[in-house]
């Protein structure tokens, strides 16, 4: 079964807005770990912001803020004030349990392009 | 210099040759990964290691093995490689502190692997 759940269509945001990119995930351990990664053209993946599942708040980094709703088991990413730079692919991935295997399940993706 | 170095970055190759793609580190973690991206499906581990002696499959190991000769260098081979072998693999390290800290993975820049 897929961990993680990506699937919102590629999104077109005006510059300067702020867009919401969707993530659902399946898992029944109680200790897990979110993360949102970027992706731009040029393939490198960037780290963009975590969330525990113990975390009280929700992270925010920066213009990168994770709307953790627990018991929809969804991490949303917001990205506030989109800047042309923006314009990558993001992908939400989890890390389950505290045995330190730290392997990540990745989502599929969703497609960001800002437009000015 | 990049934290996480993977040579080569692009590759062409016939069906059934072997391929080797390497990794190496300069962040002095243990715990080395090697990913595989196709589009539409986000990326999927294909093997890793905690420390030199250690070495563990992922989810789709099929068709590829490991080495971990050093701390720092982890590489990953197709000993004959076949056109849905087609990818972007990516080397990421991790270290680990235990509990539910980020332990982030830090990722290579990507090897693209074309096979003919």
């Amino acid at each position: 079964a897929q961990k993680i759940t990506q699937t919102q269509p590629g999104m077109f945001v005006q510059e300067k807005e702020a867009v919401t990119l969707d993530c659902t995930y399946d898992t029944s351990d109680p200790s897990y770990g979110l993360f949102w990664y970027k992706q731009p053209s040029s393939g490198e993946m960037i780290f963009l912001i975590y969330q525990g599942s113990y975390d009280q708040q929700n992270a925010t980094e920066g213009r990168y803020s994770l709307n953790f709703q627990k018991a929809r088991k969804s991490a949303n990413l917001v990205i506030s004030a989109s800047q042309l730079g923006d314009s990558a692919m993001y992908f939400c991935a989890m890390r389950e349990g505290l045995g330190g295997n730290n392997r990540l399940a990745f989502g599929k993706g969703n497609q960001v392009v800002v437009i000015p | 210099d990049a934290d996480v170095t993977q040579t080569p970055r692009n590759r062409i190759t016939k069906t059934g040759k072997r391929i080797m793609l390497e990794c190496s580190q300069t962040k002095g973690h243990d715990r080395m990964y090697w990913y595989r991206q196709d589009p539409g499906l986000g990326l999927r581990l294909i093997y890793y290691s905690f420390d030199v002696k250690d070495i563990n499959k992922g989810e789709i190991s099929d068709g590829y093995s490991v080495s971990r000769q050093a701390q720092a260098k982890f590489s990953l081979s197709l000993e004959s490689a076949i056109p849905n072998q087609t990818a972007l693999y990516f080397c990421a390290t991790s270290d680990w502190t235990g509990g539910m800290g980020a332990n982030v993975l830090t990722f290579g820049a990507g090897s693209r692997l074309t096979v003919l």
